[in-house]
């Protein structure tokens, strides 16, 4: 079956310690994005991917690293200058930038002790 | 940046109620996205639009472009407890690099059996 997967579904770490989130899509897709979600709240874009080995900052890439050494994968480094780390992140594909439907994946929910 | 606003921001129903949401800007949309997210899932996408006054349905759901092109609907009809969850408009921001999307902040649905 086509689609995304995001893997751990859930994480917990140290604070001050980085972790990566791990995304992976089969679907041939250009185009690779990663959201952050905190309760109650919609979806702030964080980094965004439109071709191997480039990526763009979103609205809040501070503290985030990523990288597209692959079409098929793009893991986000939570990092440990990111201040409330604590949240839920989720990772979505589209056939390019300029393809307007994106396609989820199914969250990882990160909570930092 | 452009923002999308969403409103009710949450809905209490009974089963078997019709429901309508609505999501409106201050600028002009060439697209309107809308999904659902189950309670600790990825959101879904539901229904895409295209066509200022477009009227789509998918099953019990029904979306609407507005004429305007500054905002969209979506109803439920005979609404089902699986219908619970958040329901989220989006639409295209264009930047040099090509377009991202721009999320409301959701729509919160209560269905009571």
């Amino acid at each position: 079956d086509g689609g995304i997967t995001q893997s751990p579904k859930y994480l917990f770490r140290k604070e001050g310690q980085n972790v990566t989130l791990s995304c992976e899509q089969n679907l041939n897709h250009d185009a690779m994005y990663w959201y952050r979600q905190d309760p109650g709240q919609g979806l702030r874009l964080i980094y965004y991917s439109q071709i191997v080995n480039d990526f763009q900052k979103g609205d809040i890439a501070e503290g985030y690293s990523v990288s597209r050494e692959k079409k098929e994968s793009f893991p986000l480094t939570v990092t440990s200058a990111q201040k409330n780390p604590t949240a839920f992140y989720l990772c979505a594909s589209s056939w390019g930038l300029a393809y307007n439907e994106q396609f989820f994946g199914p969250g990882t929910r990160l909570t930092v002790l | 940046g452009q923002q999308l606003n969403q409103s009710p921001q949450s809905m209490f129903i009974q089963e078997g109620e019709d429901v309508s949401m609505n999501c409106t800007s201050s600028s002009i949309f060439n697209t309107w996205l809308w999904y659902k997210q189950d309670p600790g899932e990825g959101p879904v996408l539901l229904i895409a639009l295209y066509k200022a006054g477009e009227l789509t349905s998918n099953g019990r759901l029904t979306a609407q472009f507005g004429i305007t092109r500054k905002d969209s609907f979506l109803n439920i009809s005979a609404s089902i407890p699986s219908d619970v969850g958040i329901y989220f408009c989006a639409g295209p921001v264009l930047e040099t690099s090509g377009s991202r999307l721009t999320f409301g902040e959701g729509t919160q649905l209560t269905v009571n059996p």
